[in-house]
Formats: C-alpha cells, sequence, structure tokens
C-alpha cells in the first residue's frame, strides 16, 4: 500500500493559520492525494483531495509540491472544532488507506 | 449528518457468537467501504464493494464476510468473535468506484466480552 508520513501531533492557536505536512515520496502517477478529518466520537470526515494542482474549498486549501512527493494542508483560521485527528492518504485500487494521521490541538 | 445509516449503534456480546452490522449508503451511492477502528490499529481497511460486487480487500479476517445487496445496502458478519475484535466498526459510501469522496456513517461499537 503506498505510504504517507505525517507528524503526530500539531499545535495551533485559534484563529491562526494552520499548515499540517504530509510527505509520500513514493507516490505515482495516478494516486490522488485525500485529507479527512476525525472529530472526537464521530466517523471521519473528507475534507479535499488533488492530483497535481493546488485545490481550494470552504473548508481548507491543499498545496501540492512540484515533484507530488509532499503535500501541505492548510486551515486558514483555526477555530476550537477544527480539534482533530487530521489522515493524509492515498487514494488507489478502490482503496481509502489510512495512516496514523496528525492530532491538531487548538489552543485558545 | 452524513446520510450514511449504520445499525446498531452499540452492540455488546460474547466471544463465539456471531453478529450482523448493517449500513445504508446515502442515496444514489453505489460504493460501500468498510473500516475497523480500534485503539491500537487505528482506522483499518476491510472491503470495498461496488453496485453489488466486491472490488478490494484489506485486512479482512476469515470470520468476517460482508456483502451488498440489491437496494446497495451492505451487511458486515463478524462470526467466532474474539475479545480482540472488540472495535468501532465504520461504513462509508460513495457515488462511484474510483477516486471519490467518502462519507462516513457514525459507527457501530462492538463490544465483545
Amino acid at each position: 500500500d503506498a505510504k504517507t508520513t505525517q507528524p503526530n501531533s500539531m499545535e495551533s492557536n485559534e484563529e491562526e493559520p494552520v499548515h499540517l505536512p504530509c510527505n509520500h515520496s513514493t507516490i505515482s502517477g495516478t494516486d490522488y492525494i485525500h485529507w479527512y478529518r476525525q472529530l472526537p466520537s464521530q466517523g471521519p470526515e473528507y475534507v479535499i483531495h488533488g492530483l497535481t494542482s493546488n485545490v481550494n474549498n470552504r473548508m481548507a486549501s491543499l498545496a501540492i509540491a512540484e515533484d507530488r512527493k509532499s503535500s501541505t494542508l492548510i486551515l486558514h483560521r483555526a477555530t476550537l472544532r477544527d480539534a482533530a485527528v487530521y489522515y493524509c492518504i492515498l487514494f488507489w485500487g478502490n482503496k481509502l488507506v489510512f495512516g496514523a494521521g496528525t492530532i491538531l490541538r487548538v489552543k485558545s | 449528518d452524513s446520510g450514511v445509516t449504520q445499525t446498531p449503534k452499540h452492540l455488546i456480546t460474547a466471544t463465539g457468537q456471531r453478529v450482523t452490522l448493517r449500513c445504508s449508503p446515502r442515496s444514489g451511492d453505489l460504493s460501500v467501504y468498510w473500516y475497523q477502528q480500534s485503539l491500537d490499529q487505528g482506522l483499518q481497511f476491510l472491503i470495498h464493494y461496488y453496485n453489488g460486487e466486491e472490488r478490494a480487500k484489506g485486512n479482512i479476517l476469515e470470520r468476517f464476510s460482508a456483502q451488498q445487496f440489491p437496494d446497495l445496502h451492505s451487511e458486515l458478519n463478524l462470526s467466532s468473535l474474539e475479545l480482540g475484535d472488540s472495535a468501532l466498526y465504520f461504513c462509508a459510501s460513495s457515488v462511484g468506484q474510483g477516486v471519490t469522496k467518502l462519507f462516513f456513517g457514525s459507527g457501530t461499537q462492538l463490544s465483545v466480552l
């Protein structure tokens, strides 16, 4: 399975931007980069996905390196409700295989 | 609310027993995915069905089986249950079978005593 590497945890202040990094050095040309998050006691929730170009939606932005070996999820203004586990995943072969994710803590 | 319905929300049973977890996907979604989440293993992909056919298998034990019915709902059957099967089981659905957005249910918490 294609692997991703993320920091175990990160901390942010409320109302400040957060940059969550992800390394995926073994990515293939057809792997899409997906981000999901899981709030406490809930199922995972889709955040954003992309292939090569940077992507924006109402929740976040996804910046993809030119060689596609890394990406960064950007939350423009973190709120307390953004505290969650964030998963960076490569979607391939009809599978979405989750790694350990990054625990994001947001301080008020 | 994701639109994906999982029942029951909680299930308590004994070792050696068999249980069935049910998932109703969002209206119009043809794909169903099953995941197991335990404290030590994280989110583990089990199996993916698309329009009634198995499309991909993950770390699913032989004691576990799944199927997707003509009305597109899916069931995950767990048999000969062991203490280690205690976990949160999630179902997710999506429109297609390729690169697409998954919608997750709120899960079934299985406790094997």
